[in-house]
Order: C-alpha cells, then sequence, then structure tokens
C-alpha cells in the first residue's frame, strides 16, 4: 500500500533562510506527486506537481520540489523564506489514473522575524 | 471561472445525528471526491464520485454516504454521528479531459462539530 512521510512536524525558518520541507514515499510504481499548503480555516492549495518528464518542478510562490526515485523522496524547498509563507503544508501521492490521494500528516511551517 | 463552493462552512451535531453537506464542483469538473480531515491530521480519502456513481472507497463505514448530481455537484451523508466524526470535511472536483492530471481543486471546507 502507498503511504507518505513528513520528517518533522513543525519546521521553523527565520525570514531569509533555505525553507526544506521532506517527503518520503512508498509506492511499487512511480506515483503523481503533489504540494499542497493550507492556511488557517482554509482549504487545500496546490503547490505544485510531479507527473512525468522533468524531475525538478518549479510551483507557485517560488517553491520548488525535485522527484528522487532513487531516495523515493519529493522534497519542497524555498530558497527565501517570507512571514506569508507560514502555514501547514501536506505531501500527497497517488496512483496514475486515479484521483485518490494519500496524504502526508502535514509540516507546520513557522517563520520567525 | 468558479471553483469548489461547499457548505455549511460551519455546523454542530451531537451524537446520533445525521448530517449533509454539499458541494458544487469546479466549472467543467465531472469527478468529486470527498475527504475527512481531523485535527492535526492530513485529509483522508472517503469516497469519490464520477458520473454520478461512486469510484472508489476509503476505509469509512456505510454510514458515510455520498450522491452526485447530474450537474456533478454533491452531497456527503453521514448517519449515526459518533465524536470521531468531529472533522473538516473536504470537498475536490477534478476532469481527467481538463488537461491537469490527477490534479485536485479543493473547497475551503466544511467544519463539522460533534457534541
Amino acid at each position: 500500500a502507498q503511504s507518505v512521510t513528513q520528517l518533522g512536524s513543525h519546521v521553523s525558518v527565520s525570514e531569509g533562510a533555505l525553507v526544506l520541507l521532506r517527503c518520503n514515499y512508498s509506492s511499487s510504481v512511480p506515483p503523481y506527486l503533489f504540494w499542497y499548503v493550507q492556511y488557517p480555516n482554509q482549504g487545500l492549495q496546490l503547490l505544485l506537481k510531479y507527473t512525468t518528464g522533468a524531475t525538478l518542478v518549479k510551483g507557485i510562490n517560488g517553491f520548488e520540489a525535485e522527484f528522487k526515485k532513487s531516495e523515493t523522496s519529493f522534497h519542497l524547498t524555498k530558497p527565501s523564506a517570507h512571514m506569508s509563507d507560514a502555514a501547514e503544508y501536506f505531501c500527497a501521492v497517488s496512483d496514475r489514473g486515479t484521483y485518490k490521494y494519500i496524504f502526508g500528516t502535514g509540516t507546520r511551517l513557522k517563520v520567525l522575524a | 471561472e468558479t471553483g469548489v463552493t461547499q457548505s455549511p462552512t460551519h455546523l454542530i451535531k451531537t451524537r446520533g445525528q445525521q448530517v449533509t453537506l454539499r458541494c458544487s464542483s469546479q466549472s467543467g469538473h465531472n469527478t468529486v471526491s470527498w475527504y475527512q480531515q481531523a485535527l492535526g491530521q492530513g485529509p483522508q480519502f472517503i469516497f469519490q464520485y464520477y458520473r454520478e456513481e461512486e469510484n472508489g472507497r476509503g476505509n469509512f463505514p456505510p454510514r458515510f454516504s455520498g450522491l452526485q448530481f447530474p450537474n456533478y455537484s454533491s452531497e456527503l451523508n453521514v448517519n449515526a454521528l459518533e465524536l470521531d466524526d468531529s472533522a473538516l470535511y473536504l470537498c475536490a472536483s477534478s476532469s481527467g479531459t481538463s488537461g491537469t492530471v490527477g490534479e485536485l481543486f479543493f473547497g475551503e471546507g466544511s467544519r463539522l462539530t460533534v457534541l
């Protein structure tokens, strides 16, 4: 069965510092991979996705993620954190051809002034 | 383009009652999925509807049921509410013909509190 592991339920970074949120998945075949952001009392907004092709994908708000098949990872990065990046981030995986997502437990990002 | 809308945004029920949550999918989308997000957890897949038929179900009991209508809007019904049903219920729509393969578009959710 597929699963998603997000290391670190809480991550704090200083404003302007590198953001690194970790995501590892288990799947027998390369799945589709997603990162979503959730602001308080709101739904989920797609940051970026990997389906096929280039393994480094760029998303909104300056975020990017790299699919590494050998490491079964899809870590999210942003070179310089902004206060507005404070939110909860979810990594998700889905089998190709389905819309059933398996979500990780989330990482709450705190940005310090 | 209208996004995914859900109603009500908040509601409080007591144990044993029944609840109906509603979702209007994004324009042009024919697939609706429902997720339950308990406090401090990631969303968990409940089920999915495609062209008015259930097309996949997660590990939820039969008292969780749904409908999809010809206009692709959807309802989630939960009978015999339990305290553990307290959660944010998220609706998401998608369309295999949109070119956005595998992408779900989420509404802002309905927050259910069971007392």
